[in-house]
């Protein structure tokens, strides 16, 4: 069975200043890894994933996130946040050939101004 | 393209009701899962439908769930007689097939409160 941690259920921060959300994951077997965003009263959105290859993957709006194998982990990071992130993030993973996500407890960011 | 539907958006039922929650896929995807968050805690899997069949039911919490997906287009989840820890949110997902990279593309939720 897979699990995932979210160490930080909650991560105010101000405009512009980076952000990191951290995110530890175990399984015996391969996974894969994404990143989930939820904005307010909208639904889940893909933001980012990890299937192979570089381990640094990024999404269009300026996330970042790295797999670290040997760390087990895929912490997601900003260098400068905006107001519209604010948001609750999941991370996520999903066992190769698999068909089912294991989430985290999710991790709400604040952007202040 | 429509992405996923879910009908309704908040249901609020009382202890012993039943509840039918719907949810329309994205137009050919095959693959059709339900998920549930309840309040302060990790979003969860429920199973997964390959077009009309249940491929995986592992997540279903007890008999008191029945979720169908007739003609493998969209699929209702009842929930009956609901129960108060059944309240929380709940996800539909589809995807088409996983060549495409496993990315399951979620709907907005329904929002049920068991009083």
């Amino acid at each position: 069975a897979q699990s995932v941690t979210q160490l930080d259920s909650q991560v105010p921060v101000f405009e512009e200043a980076p952000v990191e959300l951290r995110c530890n994951y175990s399984s015996s077997v391969s996974v894969y890894l994404f990143w989930y965003v939820q904005y307010p009263n909208q639904g889940l959105q893909l933001l980012l994933k990890y299937l192979s290859g570089s381990t640094l993957v990024e999404s269009i709006n300026g996330f970042e996130a790295e797999f670290n194998k040997s760390q087990t982990s895929f912490h997601l990071r900003k260098p400068s946040v905006h107001i519209s992130d604010t948001a609750e993030y999941f991370c996520a993973v999903i066992k190769a050939a698999g068909n089912k996500l294991t989430f985290g407890g999710g991790t709400r960011v604040l952007v202040k101004p | 393209e429509a992405g996923v539907t879910q009908f309704p958006s908040h249901s609020v039922i009382e202890k012993g009701q039943t509840v039918t929650l719907r949810c329309d896929p994205i137009s050919g995807h095959d693959n059709l899962y339900w998920y549930r968050r309840v309040m302060g805690k990790e979003i969860k899997f429920l199973l997964h439908f390959v077009k009309e069949s249940k491929q995986d039911e592992s997540g279903m919490p007890n008999n008191r769930f029945l979720a169908e997906r007739t003609g493998g287009t969209y699929s209702t989840l009842k929930v009956q007689p609901a129960e108060l820890e059944d309240s929380g949110v709940y996800f539909c997902a589809s995807s088409h097939v996983r060549e495409f990279g496993y990315e399951q593309y979620f709907g907005p939720g329904t929002r049920l409160t068991v009083t």
